[in-house]
């Protein structure tokens, strides 16, 4: 079957200091990965995704995410946070099901940013 | 564009009391997923809609129970509600459910609490 994990349950950094999200997936098959964001009392927002085509993936609010097969990670990365980036991150998987998708989320990283 | 809108915002229920949630998805979209999210949680898949049919149903009892409407808005109802019904409950919604650049945008949930 396949699963996340997100190792890390909070993962506290100062602002403009650069950030590392770790997302490891298990999966026998084609590999689909997503990452969302979700702001506090707020739904899930989209940062970015892995369908295809290159490895490295830049999404919104300046993260990037690198697929690494051999390694079955998905890391998230931002080269300098900012207060407004706390938030719960969570590393999903899309999932085949017969003619549709569902997606497996992980348990979710809690970014804080400290002044 | 709108985005997924889900109403209500929050809901307070008592213990073997019905409810009901709605979400119209994302402009263009035609298919409907239902996700909850517990407390400290990722997302859990409950089930997806599309052509107004339940596709696919993730491990939840059949208390649960939704419907999807000719416009393609969704309704989730849950019936005999128990204490650990309560969370937040994410709609999501996709074009061409099944397609490789199938990609789910979710509302912003609908805080339930049972007491």
């Amino acid at each position: 079957a396949q699963s996340v994990t997100q190792l890390d349950s909070q993962v506290p950094v100062f602002e403009e200091a650069p950030v590392e999200l770790r997302c490891n997936y298990s999966s026998s098959v084609s590999v689909y990965l997503f990452w969302y964001v979700q702001y506090p009392n707020q739904g899930l927002q989209l940062l970015l995704k892995y369908l295809s085509g290159s490895t490295l993936v830049k999404g919104i609010n300046g993260f990037e995410a690198e697929f690494n097969k051999s390694q079955t990670s998905f890391h998230l990365r931002k080269p300098s946070v900012h207060i407004s980036d706390t938030a719960e991150y969570f590393c999903a998987v899309r999932v085949r099901m017969d003619s549709s998708y569902k997606l497996i989320f992980g348990s979710g990283t809690r970014l804080l940013v400290r002044p | 564009d709108a985005g997924v809108t889900q109403s209500p915002t929050h809901l307070i229920k008592t213990r073997g009391q019905q409810v009901t949630l709605r979400c119209s998805p994302k402009s263009g979209h035609d298919t409907v997923s239902w996700y909850q999210q517990a407390l400290g949680q990722g997302p859990q898949f409950i089930f997806q809609y599309y052509e107004e049919e339940e596709r696919q149903r993730g491990n939840f009892p059949d208390r649960f129970s939704g419907h999807q409407f000719p416009n393609y808005s969704s309704e989730l109802n849950v019936n005999a509600l128990l204490l650990g019904d309560s969370a937040l409950y994410l709609c999501a919604s996709s074009l061409l459910a099944g397609a490789f650049t199938d990609t789910q945008y979710f509302g912003p949930g609908t805080r339930l609490t049972v007491l």
